[in-house]
């Protein structure tokens, strides 16, 4: 069965410095995607970055970069340069290729501070 | 591009009753995900449709059905609902029913009484 662990339930980080939200997972499956996902109060679910199980290199998009350690079996996300806009609740997911549904973690409230 | 969209956007309903959500993908996707997420908790999925057949289900009671239109929207019914139904449910759009990045909508929050 996957497991994702989130062990962060809240974090605060100044406007401006960089934040790392930590993810370890689970799987005997080589072949698996994992995901981070961004969900404001408003609820919806955005998709900010996506790293394969194969992929050599390490995701980036813009602000965000996935630091994938295979052998830990982590994908953490960072944020660089924090904007108040940043402040919300923060999944790691993961989908191996036995499975058709995204496993997701408990979630890291992320507060940017001014 | 429209992303995802879902209807409604709040309910509420009473013990027993039955509720229906629709949920339009993103153009061109041809699969659709159901998620129910509690408060304070990660999402737990409940269906996975691809080219309108059912490819996942999850942990969740027969009250909870789904189908898949030729269109590919979809629809999700809960019968006889339970106070713990009330959740957040989440669609979620992707172009295959493999591995590979899923788009959610901004859900439609249900609330039971």
């Amino acid at each position: 069965a996957q497991k994702i662990t989130q062990t962060q339930p809240g974090m605060f980080v100044q406007e401006k410095e960089a934040v790392t939200l930590d993810c370890t997972y689970d799987t005997s499956d080589p072949s698996y995607g994992l995901f981070w996902y961004k969900q404001p109060s408003s609820g919806e679910m955005i998709f900010l970055i996506y790293q394969g199980s194969y992929d050599q290199q390490n995701a980036t998009e813009g602000r965000y970069s996935l630091n994938f350690q295979k052998a830990r079996k982590s994908a953490n996300l960072v944020i660089s340069a924090s904007q108040l806009g940043d402040s919300a609740m923060y999944f790691c997911a993961m989908r191996d290729s036995n499975d058709y549904k995204l496993s997701f973690g408990a979630g890291t409230t992320v507060t940017v501070r001014a | 591009d429209a992303g995802v969209t879902q209807s409604p956007t709040h309910l509420i309903k009473t013990r027993g009753q039955q509720v229906t959500l629709r949920c339009s993908p993103i153009s061109g996707h041809k699969s659709v995900s159901w998620y129910q997420q509690v408060l304070g908790q990660g999402p737990q999925f409940i269906f996975q449709y691809y080219e309108k057949e059912e490819r996942g289900r999850g942990n969740f009671p027969d009250r909870f059905s789904a189908r898949q239109f030729p269109n590919y929207s979809s629809e999700l019914n809960v019968n006889a609902l339970l106070l713990g139904d009330s959740a957040l449910y989440l669609c979620a759009s992707s172009q295959l029913a493999g591995v590979s990045e899923q788009y959610f909508g901004p859900g439609t929050r249900l609330t039971v009484t």
